[in-house]
């Protein structure tokens, strides 16, 4: 089974423009988790979404927003960029309901770094 | 929210040695725990997980944990380390759809 996959690997961006972030979920799976990781505040998590719905949001800025398509995959999407949204941005995917729901499996990230 | 304290920011072992690792978390109700582990260039990997029932799991590679409702913590075990168990391990709390992850140990084992 493949896992989860995630585009572009890496992108470089200036300030102040806008980014878009993709990431298929294992097959079968139907929610889409986002986490950023910065060697200064780790692993946080942005939003999930469960069948195109947003069911969790973490402690971010409204620049930073999602969405999911009814094929499961998601995106994505950080407007006006600033220098501190340099990070590696995970997806994760899990069942999202049922047994095994909360195991969530990581995908490679993409690395986004703002200049 | 749930905040997750990981004791040890960076442990390290000679192959063959035991190793531990500390995880604590804030909350009191019903939980789902994780830990994760991240090997150099690769990307976060499923150790083991608690959800329910026998305190002590069993993961992958030889790896256990043992959840103690009363302290609040989810320490991660093996009695033998090799060297390729060298990665950062992280501890998760899964709470409402969101998981939330302590700050990383860095496990260095020198052969």
């Amino acid at each position: 089974k493949a896992g989860v996959t995630q585009t572009p690997r890496y992108l470089i961006k200036t300030r102040g423009q806008q980014v878009t972030l993709s990431c298929s979920p294992i097959s079968g799976h139907r929610s889409v988790s986002w986490y950023q990781q910065t060697p200064g505040q780790g692993l946080q998590f942005l939003f999930e979404y469960f069948s195109e719905t947003q069911r969790n949001k973490g402690n971010f800025p409204g620049r930073f927003s999602g969405r999911q398509f009814s094929n499961s995959r998601s995106e994505m999407n950080v407007s006006t960029l600033e220098l501190g949204d340099s990070a590696l941005y995970l997806c994760a995917s899990s069942r999202g309901t049922g047994t095994g729901s909360y195991e969530q499996y990581f995908g490679p990230g993409t690395r986004l770094t703002v200049t | 929210a749930q905040s997750v304290s990981q004791h040890n920011h960076h442990v390290i072992l000679s192959e063959a040695a035991s190793l531990e690792l500390g995880c604590n978390y804030s909350y009191g109700g019903t939980v789902n725990l994780f830990w994760y582990v991240q090997y150099p260039g690769q990307h976060l990997q499923l150790l083991l997980k608690y959800f329910s029932g026998d305190p002590l799991v069993k993961g992958i590679k030889g790896f256990e944990a043992e959840f103690i409702k009363s302290k609040f913590s989810f320490n991660l075990r093996k009695p033998s380390v090799q060297w390729s168990d060298t990665a950062e391990y992280f501890c998760a709390v899964e709470d409402d759809y969101k998981l939330s992850f302590g700050a990383g140990t860095t496990v260095t084992v020198r052969a």
